[in-house]
C-alpha cells in the first residue's frame, strides 16, 4: 500500500455540484492530516486541517477515519475557482509530512 | 508577516553546471523543507532541515545536497546538473511542532538544456 494514495481524477462537475474526494493512508500511527490546493504550476496552500472529529470551512468538510486509515474532503456548491488539484497530506512517522500526487478538479460553467 | 521566500524565480542552467536555490522561511519558523515536482508529477520529498541539522532526506542522488544557516535560511544545491532535473523546486518552513502544516514559497523553476 502506498502511503497515501488519491485518485488522480480528473472530476468534471458543473457549478454548484457537490463533490467528494477520498484519500487512503498507509500509517495507522499518524497524527496530522490536512487538506493542500494546487492551482496550476503554483505553490500548493494549506486548505484545512483534518481533525478526529471532523471540521467544517465554509463550503469544505473534512473527515477523518482512522479505523479504515482515509480522509475526506467534501466541496458544496462548487465554483469555478475551485477548479485546482487537491492533495492529500498525513503525517510521516519521522516527523515530515507525506504528500499525496492529488486529485484534480475541474469545475465547469 | 512575510512568507516563505525563494531565489532564483527562474534559472537556466546546462547539462553538467551547478545550481544553487535559496530559501528564506517564514520568521520564527525553525524547519526548512525541499521537494521537487517535475512537469505534470507530485511533489517528491528532498531534504529537511532543523535547526541546522538534516533529519531526513528523500530518495535522491548524493548530487543534490543542502544546509541550513544559523538564521534558518536554507541552501539546495544540485551539482552534475541532468535534463531531468528540470522541475519546479519548492521551499516550505513549519515551525518545531511535531507534524506542523508547511507553508510553501512560490517555488524555483530550473530548466536544464
Amino acid at each position: 500500500r502506498k502511503e497515501v494514495e488519491q485518485d488522480p481524477g480528473p472530476f468534471n462537475v458543473p457549478e454548484g455540484a457537490t463533490v467528494a474526494f477520498n484519500c487512503t493512508y498507509s500509517n495507522s500511527a499518524s497524527q496530522s492530516f490536512f487538506w493542500y490546493r494546487q492551482d496550476c504550476r503554483k505553490e500548493p496552500k494549506l486548505l484545512m486541517s483534518v481533525y478526529s472529529s471532523g471540521n467544517e470551512d465554509g463550503r469544505f468538510t473534512a473527515q477523518l477515519n482512522r479505523a479504515s486509515q482515509y480522509i475526506s474532503l467534501l466541496i458544496r456548491d462548487s465554483k469555478l475557482s475551485d477548479s485546482a488539484t487537491y492533495l492529500c497530506v498525513v503525517g510521516g512517522s519521522q516527523g515530515n509530512l507525506i504528500f499525496g500526487k492529488g486529485t484534480k478538479l475541474s469545475v465547469k460553467p | 508577516e512575510a512568507g516563505v521566500t525563494q531565489s532564483p524565480t527562474h534559472l537556466i542552467k546546462t547539462r553538467g553546471q551547478q545550481a544553487t536555490l535559496r530559501c528564506s522561511p517564514i520568521s520564527g519558523h525553525t524547519s526548512v523543507y525541499w521537494y521537487q515536482q517535475a512537469l505534470g508529477l507530485g511533489l517528491q520529498f528532498l531534504l529537511w532541515y532543523d535547526e541546522g541539522e538534516e533529519r531526513n532526506r528523500g530518495n535522491f542522488p548524493p548530487r543534490f545536497s543542502g544546509r541550513q544557516f544559523p538564521n534558518y535560511s536554507s541552501e539546495l544545491n544540485v551539482n552534475a546538473l541532468e535534463l531531468e532535473d528540470s522541475a519546479l523546486y519548492l521551499c516550505a518552513s513549519s515551525d518545531s511542532s511535531y507534524n506542523s502544516p508547511l507553508h510553501f514559497g512560490n517555488g524555483t523553476r530550473l530548466t536544464v538544456t
